[in-house]
C-alpha cells in the first residue's frame, strides 16, 4: 500500500535561515513525488515534482526537494526563508506501477511559520 | 497555467438544504476529483472520475454524490445538508496524457458551512 508521513505538524524559522520540510513515502514500485504549497483559503498549488533523474529537483519560488531512494524521503528545502512562504505544505506520492489508479496519496501536511 | 473554477467559494446554509458544489475545467483532463478537507488540514479523497459517466467512491466514506456528464463539469450534490458537513471541498484534475504524471491542478476551494 502506498503512504506518506509528514512528521511534522508545524516547522517554525526566521526569515533568512533555511528550511526544510520533511517527508518520507512508502511505495512498492518507484514512486512519483509531489510537493504543493496552500495558502489560507486557497487550493493547492502545485511545488515541484520527482519523476525520475537527478535527485535534487528545483521548483517554484526557490523551493527544492531531494529525493532520496536508500531513505525513502523527499524533503523539501529553501535556502533562504520568506515571510510569505508562511503555508501549508503537502506532500504527496503516487505509485508508478499502478497505472489504473491515478490517485494522489497525500500526506497530513506541515504548516511552515516564518517569523521575521 | 490551470483552468479550474470552482463555485461558490463560501456557502453558508442551513439544515436539511439541498446544495450542489459547482467544477469545471478547461484544460480537457479525463479525470477529476473531490477532495474534503477538516479543520486540522488532512485532506481526503472522496469522489473520483476517470472519465465521462464514470465516478468512483474515494477513501473517505461520503453522504455526497457526484455526476460527470460532461467532461468538463463534475458537480457534488448533497441531498440533506447536515452541520457535520461543514468542511473546504477541494475539486482537482488531472491530465489524460499518456504516461502522465498525474500531477494534480486545484480549485480554489469551496468552503461549506452549515448550520
Amino acid at each position: 500500500a502506498q503512504s506518506v508521513a509528514q512528521p511534522e505538524d508545524q516547522v517554525n524559522v526566521a526569515e533568512g535561515n533555511p528550511l526544510t520540510v520533511k517527508c518520507t513515502y512508502s511505495v512498492s514500485g518507484n514512486p512519483y513525488l509531489f510537493w504543493y504549497v496552500q495558502y489560507p483559503n486557497r487550493g493547492l498549488q502545485f511545488l515541484l515534482k520527482y519523476i525520475t533523474g537527478d535527485n535534487l529537483v528545483k521548483g517554484s519560488y526557490g523551493f527544492e526537494a531531494e529525493f532520496n531512494k536508500s531513505q525513502t524521503s523527499f524533503h523539501l528545502k529553501k535556502p533562504s526563508a520568506l515571510v510569505s512562504d508562511s503555508a501549508l505544505y503537502f506532500c504527496a506520492v503516487r505509485d508508478i506501477r499502478m497505472d489504473s489508479s491515478y490517485k494522489l496519496i497525500f500526506g497530513s501536511g506541515t504548516r511552515l511559520l516564518v517569523r521575521p | 497555467e490551470a483552468d479550474i473554477y470552482q463555485t461558490p467559494r463560501y456557502l453558508v446554509i442551513g439544515t436539511g438544504k439541498k446544495i450542489t458544489l459547482e467544477c469545471s475545467q478547461t484544460m480537457g483532463h479525463d479525470k477529476m476529483y473531490w477532495y474534503q478537507q477538516d479543520p486540522g488540514m488532512e485532506l481526503h479523497l472522496i469522489h473520483y472520475s476517470y472519465g465521462v459517466n464514470s465516478t468512483e467512491k474515494g477513501d473517505l466514506s461520503s453522504e455526497s454524490t457526484v455526476s460527470r456528464i460532461r467532461t468538463e463539469h463534475f458537480p457534488l450534490t448533497l441531498e440533506s445538508a447536515r452541520p457535520s458537513h461543514t468542511s473546504q471541498y477541494l475539486c482537482a484534475s488531472s491530465s489524460n496524457r499518456q504516461g502522465g504524471t498525474g500531477e494534480l491542478f486545484f480549485g480554489e476551494g469551496s468552503r461549506l458551512t452549515v448550520l
